[in-house]
């Protein structure tokens, strides 16, 4: 199975900055790796596709790069509301696997 | 609009069946590229995906749960299931059901039912 190890675990963060989420994958997934956001008692919802393609609806401010086994959610500009846990997920072999999140907190 | 929601029992026993029930509307599964998986999520912990079925019946599993998970469709109905068999404590999770499309993003989630296994 490929292992998605997602870092940091929590970050901490001010409203305004720019902040990175890493996910590394322990073999390569090509970019067939999507980025959720989930946050309190709500369903995951899909913000990135296939490592840097955007999705409709989805605030400008989220962005992915990435190939290979090297990927980033960036967030330029944090809003409150982005106070959440975001998960990457793998479709490139199965089982299709999520890594553990990072959890966004308030600093 | 694409909608999906769970139902499920809600509570059930150690070695008992779980049967899950996954309603949609806004697509049909027997549009070209279509897929419903099934995810769940213990409480506090990360997601865990079980199994997707495509718009040609084709169905893939995770293999971790070995031979217990059946995934099936009604496409007349809008609607996707799976079953569990053998359920202990582990699997008490939230389940969720998600509109795949292509490949592997699930781009349209269900609200989750929670499941408790418990004696």
């Amino acid at each position: 199975d490929v292992v998605l190890t997602q870092s940091p675990a929590t970050l901490s963060v001010t409203p305004g900055e720019r902040i990175s989420l890493s996910c590394r994958a322990s073999e390569s997934v090509d970019t067939y790796l999507h980025w959720y956001q989930q946050k309190p008692n709500e369903s995951p919802r899909l913000l990135i596709k296939y490592a840097s393609q955007s999705i409709s609806g989805i605030p400008s401010r989220f962005s992915g790069s990435g190939s290979g086994t090297d990927f980033t959610l960036s967030i330029n500009g944090v809003e409150l509301e982005d106070l959440s846990i975001y998960y990457c997920q793998q479709g490139n072999s199965l089982p299709y696997t999520f890594g553990a999140g990072t959890k966004l907190e308030l600093k | 609009q694409v909608t999906l929601k769970e139902s499920g029992p809600g509570i059930l026993q150690p070695s008992q069946t779980l049967s899950l029930t996954c309603t949609f509307s806004g697509f049909s599964l027997s549009t070209y590229g279509m897929g419903v998986g099934w995810i769940r999520q213990p409480s506090g912990k990360g997601l865990e995906w079980l199994a997707n079925i495509w718009w040609d019946d084709d169905k893939y599993y995770n293999p971790s749960l070995k031979n217990r998970l059946t995934i099936s469709k009604d496409t007349s109905n809008n609607q996707a299931f799976l079953k569990i068999t053998n359920v202990d404590t582990a699997d008490t999770a939230t389940y969720y059901c998600a509109r795949t499309v292509a490949t592997s993003e699930n781009d349209y989630w269900g609200q989750g039912v929670m499941v408790t296994v418990s004696s």
